[in-house]
């Protein structure tokens, strides 16, 4: 079973400054798909970025940018420039080429502060 | 363009009493999930389906039962409500092509 596993409840950022979320995850299979969703209080779930496991490149977003490790079977966020309208939970997820379920971590809460 | 249209949007039920959720899905979408949402612990998968006419077990699936009679619409199912499934519940559908679509979610209280 694969399983998902974000160690961060909560964290806080100042505005403009760089953080870094955490996500671990843990499957056998070799093909899959690595998402991180925003959820801001209206609820609404935000793809922010996506990453495929057979590409050895990292996925950027503008100013959101992943750290993929795969033997680590690490999927870690990086918010640069972080701005107010960041302030949400987000959410690491995990889909295997193989399977089709979905799996999601319990979330990091973050608070983006003047 | 709709994307995922969840209904109700807010219920509630009383202990005992049954109701279905209703997701429905313009984009032609395979995979369709039912997750629930509880403080600290994420979104939790309780069915999920790959296709018309078929359906699986997630995490958490006691209590719910679910049908995809139409390749649109997967609908959450409860008999026989309970307090311990109140919840939000957001359904969502997903293409390999592209990412998944949430819908709006479903704030359900059992008393």
């Amino acid at each position: 079973a694969q399983t998902v596993t974000q160690s961060q409840p909560e964290m806080s950022v100042q505005e403009a400054e760089t953080v870094t979320l955490s996500c671990t995850y843990d499957t056998s299979e070799n093909n899959y798909y690595l998402f991180w969703y925003k959820q801001p209080p209206s609820r609404q779930m935000i793809l922010v970025i996506r990453q495929e496991a057979y590409k050895q490149q990292n996925a950027t977003e503008n100013r959101f940018s992943v750290n993929f490790q795969k033997a680590a079977k690490s999927f870690s966020l990086k918010i640069s420039d972080s701005q107010l309208g960041d302030t949400a939970m987000y959410f690491c997820a995990f889909l295997a080429g193989t399977a089709s379920k979905l799996t999601f971590g319990t979330g990091t809460r973050l608070q983006v502060t003047l | 363009n709709a994307g995922v249209t969840q209904t109700p949007k807010f219920r509630v039920l009383k202990t005992g009493q049954s109701m279905t959720l209703l997701c429905a899905q313009d984009m032609n979408h395979e995979y369709m999930y039912w997750y629930r949402q509880d403080p600290g612990m994420g979104l939790r998968l309780i069915h999920y389906s790959v296709g018309e006419g078929t359906t699986a077990k997630g995490e958490v699936p006691d209590g719910y039962n679910v049908s995809r009679l139409k390749k649109q619409n997967f609908l959450l199912g409860l008999e026989s409500a309970a307090p311990s499934q109140t919840s939000v519940y957001f359904c969502a559908s997903y293409s390999r092509r592209t990412e998944a679509f949430f819908g709006q979610g479903t704030r359900l209280t059992v008393v």
